[in-house]
């Protein structure tokens, strides 16, 4: 079985700071890591995920997050935050193709002036 | 092109009440997943299809809990007998056989 823990359950940054949402994980298999983006009242929006290859991925609104199999982390990174990316943000990981996401507990970034 | 779609958006039923809950996932997409989020247990996978069928039902709480899919298309997640603990929102995703589930805007489930 796999796990995913998010240790901080709230981020405060102000606007235009750097911000990094740690994401560590567990699995007696190989995984496939996922960040994910929940605006208030809405879904949850793909910002970018790691299947293999380069262990820096790139996602949508300019968040990145790097992978590192020897501290099993996945943490998301964004060098300059804005306030409309004040959401809760969710990393998961999966065993494969059409395989259920485990997911952490979620972290709130929360972006003021 | 149509995202997934969920309806009802909020639900609130009284305790001992059944209820339906249903899912349209993007045309075309053969995987379908039922998720629940909760104050207290996070997001939580529920169930997982592959056409009509249910390989995966490892996430259902109780015997309470049934889904079906027909078509290859349209979900029904159906709770029966609700109680307190069952309030949430419900979350359906599907994807085309690739490791990207895409999300629908969820049931908001209350119980009184």
């Amino acid at each position: 079985a796999q796990s995913v823990t998010q240790l901080d359950s709230q981020v405060p940054v102000f606007e235009e700071a750097p911000v990094e949402l740690r994401c560590n994980y567990s699995s007696s298999v190989s995984v496939y890591l996922f960040w994910y983006v929940q605006y208030p009242n809405q879904g949850l929006q793909l910002l970018l995920k790691y299947l293999s290859g380069s262990t820096l991925v790139k996602g949508i609104n300019g968040f990145e997050a790097e992978f590192n199999k020897s501290q099993t982390s996945f943490h998301l990174r964004k060098p300059s935050v804005h306030i409309s990316d004040t959401a809760e943000y969710f990393c998961a990981v999966s065993t494969g193709t059409a395989s259920k996401l485990t997911f952490g507990t979620g972290t709130r970034l929360q972006v003021t002036l | 092109g149509a995202g997934v779609s969920q309806s009802p958006s909020n639900k609130v039923t009284e305790k001992g009440k059944d209820v339906e809950l249903r899912c349209d996932p993007i045309s075309g997409h053969t995987a379908l997943y039922w998720y629940r989020q909760s104050l207290g247990q996070g997001l939580e996978f529920l169930i997982y299809f592959q056409g009509n069928s249910a390989p995966d039902k490892s996430g259902l709480p109780s015997d309470r809990f049934s889904a079906e899919r027909t078509g290859g298309s349209v979900s029904t997640l159906t709770i029966q007998r609700t109680q307190q603990e069952d309030s949430a929102v419900y979350l359906c995703a599907s994807s085309r056989d690739t490791y990207e589930q895409y999300f629908g805007p969820g049931t908001r489930l209350t119980v009184t």
